[in-house]
């Protein structure tokens, strides 16, 4: 079981750039996929995420209108694609399962696999 | 968005210390938190969900408990591969907001 981002590096201010996260060793449509990032030096950030099919997304405000999460069930591959880029976009990118546990009718988060992440600098 | 706040940001414990971290939620979450450790250079790993359920293959030295906007996680018996970073998350609600993070160091 396991999850490899790819597609990590500089870009200007303003660019563009597409992540890629490959799944292996599990059912990748039966679960929900999130993407969590880490300035260097700081803390945890959930970005976002998405549903088995694709159905539902959800982004946190900073990202809203400039990110994009999306996946492919066929290739099991999760994808965010990031525009507009700013320099507080820089940050370690993992790529996250969600086991999606259940209880007393509720769901709850449980990221129980991540990537290694993969870097992302935004500067001139 | 729910604001997360852990306390103590840091703290300084021995091998076998008993460790205690909280977090507290700026509104209700029910039991909808999570814990996560994290070593330097690595990936979180998940500890806990829904509050207070140990995740397959976590040691039972680790514990939590809480609910609505107060949570704690507590080490029992701290050892050598426990000095990391934690975080808590909440799931109740979007955006999911981790707290700040409680380093535990040497």
């Amino acid at each position: 079981v396991q999850l490899v981002e790819s597609g990590g590096g500089l870009v200007q201010p303003g660019g563009s750039l597409r992540l890629s996260c490959a799944a292996s060793g599990f059912t990748f449509r039966s679960y929900w996929m999130i993407w969590v990032r880490q300035a260097p030096g700081k803390g945890l950030e959930w970005v976002a995420n998405i549903k088995q099919d694709g159905s539902l997304k959800y982004y946190v405000d900073s990202v809203k209108g400039r990110f994009t999460i999306s996946r492919d069930n066929a290739k099991n591959s999760l994808y965010l694609q990031m525009n507009s880029l700013r320099a507080e976009d820089t940050a370690v990118y993992y790529c996250v399962r969600d086991w999606s546990p259940s209880s007393g009718g509720n769901d709850f988060d449980a990221f129980d696999i991540w990537g290694q992440g993969t870097m992302v600098t935004v500067s001139s | 968005a729910i604001q997360m706040t852990q306390s103590p940001s840091s703290l300084s414990a021995s091998v076998g210390d008993r460790v205690t971290i909280t977090c507290r939620a700026s509104q209700g979450i029910r039991s909808e938190l999570g814990w996560y450790q994290q070593k330097p250079g690595k990936a979180p790993n998940l500890l806990i969900y829904a509050a207070s359920s140990l995740q397959s293959g976590v040691p039972s030295r680790f514990s939590a408990s809480g609910s609505g906007t107060d949570f704690t996680l507590t080490i029992s018996s701290l050892q050598p591969e426990d000095f990391a970073t934690y975080y808590c998350l909440q799931d109740y609600n979007y955006p999911r907001t981790f707290g700040q993070g409680t380093k535990v160091e040497i």
